[in-house]
């Protein structure tokens, strides 16, 4: 059973620019979650998306989009960055969406925005 | 709103002392309570659940966590700590109405040998 995996591990950009960071969710698992973690901050919840829809959001704005595909792996793009972004970004998969459902995270992506 | 404090942000412990971690959180219903760890350059692993029923949860690695509803608590104790417990660890709630977990900032255990 292949566990959760994220890509790239690090990332560097800079003010303006956009990036995708990619996501594949546990073997038999239809739900992604992500959550952006700044330094000495626990995660924040930024989306769900369940069975390749969008299932709830947290207080980001719209620059932060996602997609789920129909493998149910998934990306997370943000638009225009600023320098606040620089966080390590966490995908979570479960089956279902539901809170009991076990979430199973991801290494992570470590993004750093110049 | 749904919040969880995790008073401590770093706290020191000599191998094989006991460890308890604080949490406590806000909310209106029952919760789903979690602990959550996270190594240096890992992401997070469960290490314990509260649902329902039994307020004394036993997790892996051999942490247990009580939940106290009249104290809002939920905190983490391991009776021996070992150096490979060293990491940061995350209390977290949901409600069974949501998808979204909300964490507490952390506390980072140092073990000393």
């Amino acid at each position: 059973e292949t566990g959760v995996t994220q890509s790239p591990t690090h990332l560097i950009k800079t003010r303006g620019q956009q990036v995708t960071l990619r996501c594949s969710s546990q073997s038999g698992h239809n739900t992604v979650s992500w959550y952006q973690q700044a330094l000495g901050q626990g995660p924040q919840f930024i989306f769900q998306y369940y069975r390749e829809e969008e299932n709830g959001r947290g207080n980001f704005p719209p620059r932060f989009s996602g997609l789920q595909f129909p493998n149910y792996s998934s990306e997370l793009n943000v638009n225009a960055l600023e320098l606040d972004d620089s966080a390590l970004y966490l995908c979570a998969s479960s089956l279902g969406g539901a809170s009991y459902n076990e979430q199973f995270f991801g290494p992570g992506t470590r993004l750093t925005v110049l | 709103a749904q919040s969880v404090t995790q008073p401590d942000i770093h706290i020191t412990v000599s191998e094989g002392a006991s460890l308890e971690l604080r949490c406590n959180y806000s909310y209106g219903a029952t919760p789903y309570l979690f602990w959550y760890v996270q190594s240096p350059g890992q992401g997070l692993q469960l290490l314990l659940k509260y649902f329902s029923g039994d307020t004394l949860v036993q997790g892996i690695k051999g942490f247990e966590a009580e939940f106290k509803r009249s104290q809002s608590s939920f905190n983490l104790r391991k009776p021996s700590v070992h150096w490979s417990d060293a990491a940061e660890y995350f209390c977290a709630v949901a409600s069974s109405g949501t998808y979204k977990y909300i964490f507490g900032t952390g506390t980072r255990l140092k073990v000393l040998a």
